[in-house]
């Protein structure tokens, strides 16, 4: 149980163009749904935190038109990254909390690069 | 200001014997303290978690302590397998008053386990 997924697992883009990303609780519904980012060799970064059917809440210095996210139901949200550039080259993580609401189950992550 | 502390960045332990990854923080209002497994290039996995309102909590092969007066809580890993090898985050959570239970991460501690 508790499995969360995260499509696609890589992907390359060409600088200015948009990259969506999917996360899905496969078994359970997910009321609440975290994106995380994390750089090489660094913590787990918390970008924002949605829950379904309401706007994201940002973390201080994430730029919200830039990354945006959507929790349209209770098994999927997407981020989208708009207008990429070099510098958002990251490895992006979500995650979704289950019945105990302070436990996550985080998906397998996707690797952008943005050339 | 980091909340969440892992002071060592790497341990390595023989095949066998106790693994103890430490993990510090400053919130005292942090009220569930949870292990998270993660291998490079893929999602945390989550290991053991820990209520506030307990001291120990057992699963296996791992043990979770908590020493509230501290601020400290440590996983013990006993015995170490080389496939235990991996970065290992302490994550601390906090119920704001009914929101959303944000996880703040400590930096991680690479874990390897010899053969």
């Amino acid at each position: 149980g508790a499995v969360v997924s995260q499509h696609p697992s890589w992907v390359i883009c060409k600088s200015g163009t948009s990259v969506k990303i999917e996360c899905r609780s496969l078994d359970f519904q997910a009321t609440t749904m975290f994106w995380y980012r994390q750089f090489p060799k660094q913590s787990l970064m918390l970008m924002a935190t949605s829950n379904e059917g309401s706007k994201a809440t940002y973390e201080q210095g994430v730029e919200k038109d830039k990354f945006l996210i959507n929790h349209a139901s209770l098994t999927l949200s997407t981020l989208t990254v708009t207008s990429a550039h070099p510098e958002d080259s990251s490895f992006y993580i979500c995650s979704a909390s289950g019945v105990r609401y302070y436990e996550q189950y985080f998906g397998p992550g996707t690797r952008l690069t943005v050339t | 200001d980091q909340q969440v502390k892992q002071n060592s960045p790497s341990l390595s332990v023989q095949e066998g014997r106790i693994s103890i990854l430490n993990c510090d923080y400053t919130n005292s209002m942090f009220d569930y303290f949870l292990w998270y497994k993660k291998y490079p290039a893929e999602g945390p996995t989550f290991l053991i978690s820990i209520s506030s309102i307990k001291d120990k909590n057992e699963d296996g092969r791992f043990t979770v302590f908590l020493n509230k007066s501290a601020k400290h809580l440590s996983l013990h890993i006993v015995p170490s397998q080389p496939g235990d090898s991996a970065v290992y985050f302490c994550a601390a959570s906090s119920d704001y008053g009914g929101a959303t239970n944000k996880l703040i991460f400590g930096t991680g501690t690479l874990l390897a386990v010899q053969p």
